[in-house]
């Protein structure tokens, strides 16, 4: 089956420490997004890549790190420097660039020790 | 940046009875889509309108786009308890990046 996967499903982090969420496609989609969702709120746009080796910050990168070296897959990394990671993160994919559909996994909650 | 704004916040229905749900935006668009999202999970690509569209139907699904109002509506005729979960309204800002409104929760009491 195509879609896309992410893991793990919760994933705790400690004071200081960074933690890298997973998100591999099986669709040949050439666009990946990371989104952000806190309670009560809509997706807040974290990084996104159009293209291998290449990406973009979106409108909340402060804190994360991402990489493409692989069409199907783009980790995403919350670093020490995100002072408040607790949320419900997701990641997305798309056949092109401009504002397409998206296919989404189906999330990772992180919270903090 | 928040583009779409939905409206209600909340609603709550008896099944069969149906559902509307609004969505305003601020910036000319491409396309506007709704998703769906259950609780605890990704989001679930429902329906696009692109902007020279005025009306579209899938299934049960009604969107209408107004872009003169910036503004979109998604009507779920003879609701079901399967359709409690939450929507999304997203536009194409500048043609490029989904921005997500905050979505509206739906509940259908059986």
């Amino acid at each position: 089956d195509g879609g896309i996967t992410q893991s793990p499903k919760y994933l705790f982090r400690k004071e200081g420490q960074n933690v890298t969420l997973s998100c591999e496609q099986n669709l040949n989609h050439d666009a990946m997004y990371w989104y952000r969702q806190d309670p009560g709120q809509g997706l807040r746009l974290i990084y996104y890549s159009q293209i291998v080796n290449d990406f973009q910050k979106g409108d909340i990168a402060e804190g994360y790190s991402v990489s493409r070296e692989k069409k199907e897959s783009f980790p995403l990394t919350v670093t020490s420097a995100q002072k408040n990671p607790t949320a419900f993160y997701l990641c997305a994919s798309s056949m092109g660039q401009r504002g397409e559909k998206l296919f989404f996994g189906s999330g990772t909650q992180l919270s903090v020790l | 940046s928040q583009q779409g704004e939905e409206d209600p916040q909340a609603l709550s229905i008896q099944e069969g009875e149906n559902a509307t749900m609004n969505c305003s935006y601020k910036t000319s668009i491409n396309n506007l889509q709704w998703y769906r999202q259950n609780s605890g999970r990704g989001l679930v690509h429902l329906i696009l309108i692109r902007s020279n569209e005025r009306e579209k139907h899938s299934g049960r699904l009604r969107v209408t786009l107004d872009t003169s109002k910036k503004s979109s509506s998604l009507l779920i005729t003879a609701s079901r308890a399967a359709d409690t979960a939450s929507y999304f309204c997203a536009t194409d800002e500048y043609g490029n990046k989904l921005v997500f409104g905050a979505g509206t929760i739906l509940r259908v009491k059986s």
